[in-house]
């Protein structure tokens, strides 16, 4: 079925140093990739995301990249601060199709110590 | 601009008892989804309504329902509650659901004792 892998699990970084996390999706036919950043007691906020058209998308401090031959995304997160510290999910989904719901990585814990 | 309203916020049932979240979406946004957060299982869709249509329905069993209603405010409804079902229930809200643009609310965290 449907599956998308997320590494790693916990992240931390000392502040001004970047952070990579990674995905892996299993459904070829997947071409809308969001990242989400949860902070405690909070809904998941999306941060970024791409389409499979694109390989490469940033927003001031933060970068996503698409690898569609692998089935690989990652975000990518320069000059870290501390408020950076959140649970970061990744997850894929159909866009525009018939099944239009998003499967989520497990997510990473990213710390960034000041 | 207001977001998506989940409530109650917090809520502790009983086992084999039933209980109905409610989300109201983005104003002028169609879709909403509904999401189980847990510890052990993450994220996992549980359905999405549109135009007070059920269009995609995850795996669930079938004491998970929900509905949405003319102003696509949506409710989901759990009967027979299980100790399994205390999770974070996370409604997320888009224009036309074609599966990008959710915004996600703060959730329901229901507790089953």
């Amino acid at each position: 079925g449907e599956n998308v892998e997320q590494h790693p699990s916990t992240l931390s970084v000392q502040e001004g140093d970047s952070a990579v996390i990674k995905c892996t999706y299993s459904d070829s036919a997947s071409n809308y990739f969001p990242w989400y950043k949860q902070e405690l007691g909070k809904g998941p906020q999306l941060i970024i995301d791409i389409r499979s058209n694109v390989g490469e998308k940033k927003d001031q401090r933060i970068a996503v990249t698409l690898n569609k031959t692998a089935k690989h995304f990652s975000l990518h997160i320069t000059e870290t601060q501390p408020e950076d510290s959140a649970v970061y999910f990744c997850a894929a989904s159909l866009y525009g199709g018939a099944t239009n719901k998003l499967i989520f990585g497990t997510g990473t814990l990213l710390a960034v110590q000041p | 601009k207001a977001g998506v309203t989940q409530t109650p916020r917090y809520l502790i049932k009983t086992r084999g008892q039933q209980v109905t979240l409610s989300c109201s979406p983005i104003s002028g946004h169609r879709s909403v989804s509904w999401y189980q957060q847990t510890p052990g299982q993450g994220l996992q869709f549980l359905f999405e309504y549109f135009s007070e249509t059920q269009r995609n329905k995850g795996n669930f069993p079938g004491r998970f329902s929900g509905r949405q209603f003319s102003n696509s405010r949506s409710e989901m409804n759990v009967s027979t509650l299980e100790l399994g079902d205390s999770a974070l229930y996370l409604c997320a809200s888009s224009f036309d659901g074609t599966g990008n643009g959710y915004t996600f609310g703060s959730g329901t965290r229901l507790t089953v004792v």
